[in-house]
């Protein structure tokens, strides 16, 4: 069985400043795919970044980005440029190549701070 | 609008009422899936359905019971609940597997469940 671990239960940062959000996750699979959600006060949860596993390349979009070290199973995620709107949790999510389970992190909290 | 519509938003039921989730997507998917999210511990898979098959059922109690008539709805039936299962219900859905896999899955915005 996989398992996904976030060890920031909560974290902060100024707005225009950038954090990083730790997950490290443990599995004996070689092919699958990591993801990043976002779940704002409104509770849905939204797709920020996904990372195949096979690509060694780290995966971006706009001001989000992820450092990917499959050997060591970690994957965090980097803000860049902070805002306001970014407050909400974080969950890292991880999911096999049959595709029928993904599975969670305990989650972040991150406040945007002005 | 994510594609995904759980219906009734806020829940509020006693232990010996019988109530019914909905969930209804728009995306052509043919997976569907519930989660179970409480505090402080991480979401929880309980029920998977491929083609309107029950594919995965993760030791979830008999006082959850899902449904899935066709691809497009998905039901979580209640009954006899207690309140420890007082929790945010989310259901997602997804192509089946590796495109399932691939592109993650498209979730609704949860219905928050109170059991008193």
């Amino acid at each position: 069985a996989q398992t996904v671990t976030q060890s920031q239960p909560e974290m902060s940062v100024q707005e225009a400043e950038t954090v990083t959000l730790s997950c490290t996750y443990d599995t004996s699979e070689s092919n699958y795919y990591l993801f990043w959600y976002k779940q704002p006060p409104s509770r849905q949860m939204i797709l920020v970044i996904r990372q195949e596993a096979y690509k060694q390349q780290n995966a971006t979009e706009n001001r989000f980005s992820v450092n990917f070290q499959k050997a060591a199973k970690s994957f965090s995620l980097k803000i860049s440029d902070s805002q306001l709107g970014d407050t909400a949790m974080y969950f890292c999510a991880f999911i096999n190549n049959a595709g029928n389970m993904l599975t969670f992190g305990g989650g972040t909290r991150l406040m945007v701070k002005p | 609008e994510t594609g995904v519509t759980q219906t009734p938003r806020h829940l509020v039921m006693g232990m010996t009422n019988k109530k019914s989730l909905k969930c209804e997507q728009h995306l052509g998917h043919n997976a569907m899936y519930w989660y179970k999210q409480s505090a402080k511990k991480p979401l929880e898979l309980m029920f998977v359905y491929n083609f309107k098959e029950q594919t995965e059922n993760n030791s979830v109690p008999s006082r959850f019971s899902p449904e899935c008539p066709n691809s497009s709805h998905l039901f979580l039936h209640l009954h006899t609940l207690q309140p420890e299962d007082s929790a945010l219900y989310l259901c997602a859905s997804s192509q089946d597997g590796a495109q399932g896999a691939n592109y993650g899955y498209t979730f609704g915005s949860g219905t928050r469940l109170t059991v008193v």
